[in-house]
């Protein structure tokens, strides 16, 4: 089945720098990648997604690529702000399972 | 509804018990699926309904977890003989269509602590 890594597992970042978290796939077949954004006990929330025909994709301070040769992505948040404090996690499918990564605690510093 | 609702919200029971847990899909969404996540970790896939028939039940640990969702809108997940090793966050999700086109919204939770 699909393996997914995450790294890092924690991020803490001044506001208002940057932050960037990564992610490995394992099968080539996968061709869907969402990111979901969790709240301390809510639910996850889709942020962004990128399909495997598109490269890179940008929504605001929110931007995520993806190289499909190497079999990694890669979510970035600009210009981050407090309540961008959250766990983070990527996730890969090819049909409609979902495999995640292990998530990234970020923690933005004000 | 507005989006995925879940009930219990939390759920504590004794070793042995039975639990069901109840998800509410977003209103014309055919397809649902049953995560579960344990603290720390990234959502795990438990089953897959596509409609009233489960088209992946791959995910289910063992025997004693069981899910229906028998006109095709509401589910339930059922767990016999409650272990403490499954305590975690179960989330429901649903999604319009299957496939990697159709974004999957999550429900809230149900949180179930095995004592």
């Amino acid at each position: 089945g699909e393996n997914v890594e995450q790294h890092p597992s924690t991020l803490s970042v001044q506001e208002g720098d940057s932050a960037v978290i990564k992610c490995t796939y394992s099968d080539s077949a996968s061709n869907y990648f969402p990111w979901y954004k969790q709240e301390l006990g809510k639910r996850p929330q889709l942020i962004i997604d990128i399909r495997s025909n598109v490269g890179e994709k940008k929504d605001q301070r929110i931007a995520v690529t993806l190289n499909k040769t190497a079999k990694h992505f890669s979510l970035h948040i600009t210009e981050t702000q407090p309540e961008d404090s959250a766990v983070y996690f990527c996730a890969a499918s090819k049909d409609y399972k979902l495999s995640f990564g292990a998530g990234t605690t970020v923690t933005v510093r004000a | 509804g507005a989006g995925v609702s879940q009930t219990p919200s939390n759920k504590v029971t004794e070793k042995g018990k039975y639990v069901e847990l109840r998800c509410d899909p977003i209103s014309g969404h055919t397809a649902l699926y049953w995560y579960r996540q344990s603290l720390g970790q990234g959502p795990e896939f438990l089953i897959y309904f596509q409609g009233t028939g489960a088209a992946d039940d791959s995910g289910l640990p063992n025997d004693r977890f069981f899910a229906v969702r028998p006109e095709g809108s509401v589910s339930t997940l059922k767990i016999q003989r409650t272990e403490r090793g499954d305590s975690a966050v179960y989330l429901c999700a649903s999604s319009l269509d299957r496939g990697p086109g159709n974004t999957i919204y999550f429900g809230e939770g149900s949180w179930l602590t095995v004592v």
